[in-house]
């Protein structure tokens, strides 16, 4: 079957860096994607990645491994704003997005 | 430019009635998607379309029904409301074949189902 984990929800303080991890298993691959949303909105984009490594974008960055089915979120100098719910999503062999529940982060200051 | 846009924002049925959800997008994209979200799950798909008359179903289609007469309209419509139909759905597009192309999405109708 196809899955997408990622942990229900972590917290972290303003001004540190939180990783948000993600692990999928689907049928086929074509790109792993990371979204925020803040409660009561839509989501919306925050990165791509296709091929492995490291992705900068800003104070986000995201990585993946695809021979581990992996993934991660980076979010670095977090601030209130920051507080919101991340959701990972896989491209599977058919072009449809496989969503993981998401992750909420609480920013403490 | 709207976006994507949704109508109603919010809605409560009684269990049976009908309803249709309207979707609208003014960017000229060719897929259209509905998806539910509920508490602690993630977005799950309902129906999509590839273009202008044509639909497909998705995760869950039971007890949904879709058309795409116009290339900028999707409506998602319920025959006969259940509780279970409880949700909040989203509409998003993507330009083309969305490969690698990121989903744009309405801000949500919140229905309940009583």
């Amino acid at each position: 079957g196809q899955n997408i984990d990622q942990p229900t929800e972590m917290t972290a303080t303003e001004g540190a860096i939180v990783q948000i991890n993600c692990t999928y298993q689907t049928s086929g691959f074509n790109g792993l994607f990371w979204y925020q949303q803040h409660a009561g909105e839509a989501p919306t984009f925050l990165s791509y990645n296709v091929l492995d490594g490291l992705e900068e974008k800003g104070r986000f960055s995201s990585f993946l491994s695809r021979s581990k089915g992996y993934s991660y979120l980076l979010l670095k100098e977090l601030q209130m704003k920051d507080s919101a719910s991340y959701l990972c999503a896989s491209l599977d062999s058919n072009y449809q997005l496989i969503w993981g529940a998401g992750t909420k982060l609480i920013i403490k200051p | 430019n709207a976006g994507v846009t949704q109508t109603p924002k919010f809605r409560v049925l009684k269990t049976g009635q009908s309803m249709t959800l309207l979707c609208a997008q003014d960017m000229n994209h060719e897929y259209m998607y509905w998806y539910r979200q509920d508490p602690g799950m993630g977005l799950r798909l309902i129906h999509y379309s590839v273009g202008e008359g044509t639909t497909a179903k998705g995760e869950v289609p039971d007890g949904y029904n879709v058309s795409r007469l116009k290339k900028q309209n999707f409506l998602l419509g319920l025959e006969s409301a259940a509780p279970s139909q409880t949700s909040v759905y989203f509409c998003a597009s993507t330009p083309g074949r969305g490969d690698q192309e990121t989903q744009y999405f309405g801000p949500g109708t919140r229905l309940l189902v009583l």
